[in-house]
């Protein structure tokens, strides 16, 4: 397997506009997570999918945050309008059981 | 709500000992091990449950005290690879992990 798959790797972009990130999970995974990581705030978990559903996203910043997991094997992060502090790297992560895969995330730079 | 680790940085000749502690506030289902090397995404390293432990390698090894909430991970003879940043991740009762605040580990020849 090609371990969990995200795009674009680095994006830059300009305040107020459209950001959307992708993942694919490990297949046969049925929990996916997206995080943020920056040096400030450590590790934070954004949302969580079981099968799916959105489980948990009382770790969504705002309403400027969506997520979206249409089937299986693919779910989307879309920062609208996107925000200077809104930087960071954006990892998504699958699991079945216990251990979670985190892809190689997205750098994500509003300027 | 976040786990709290200690210490903050380590710094190791190769082939010493070192132990990092993860605290957390609330009760305890499991607690996870990743390692993140610079620039790297996390890599799982172990998980211990409630009521057992479980090793993940032979020299990186890890405690569950669930009566304390407390977890922690030994290095034990550290290579140069060991070198990175060491997140504990802590989980109640559902599948949600809380990343400790992390323990950067610098491993020297």
């Amino acid at each position: 397997d090609a371990g969990v798959i995200q795009s674009p790797r680095h994006e830059v972009t300009e305040m107020g506009q459209e950001v959307t990130l992708r993942c694919k999970p490990i297949s046969g995974h049925n929990s996916l997570f997206w995080y943020r990581q920056t040096m400030m705030r450590g590790l934070e978990l954004l949302i969580y999918f079981n099968n799916n559903v959105p489980i948990d996203d009382s770790g969504m910043p705002e309403d400027r945050f969506s997520a979206k997991m249409p089937n299986a094997s693919f779910s989307t992060l879309k920062i609208q309008p996107s925000e200077p502090r809104d930087s960071a790297v954006y990892f998504c992560a699958s699991s079945l059981i216990g251990e979670q895969f985190f892809g190689p995330g997205t750098r994500l730079t509003v300027l | 709500q976040q786990p709290v680790q200690s210490p903050q940085a380590v710094i190791l000749r190769e082939g010493e000992d070192a132990v990092i502690n993860c605290s957390s506030s609330k009760a305890l289902y499991s607690v996870h091990w990743y390692r993140q090397k610079h620039g790297e995404a996390p890599v799982f390293l172990m998980i211990l449950l409630k009521g057992g432990e479980q090793k993940g390698h032979e020299k990186i090894s890890a405690s569950f005290n669930e009566k304390k909430q407390q977890s922690s991970l030994y290095l034990t003879a550290s290579q140069l690879s060991y070198s990175g940043t060491y997140f504990c991740g802590t989980e109640g009762n559902t599948d949600k992990l809380i990343f400790g605040t992390g323990t950067r580990l610098q491993v020297f020849p």
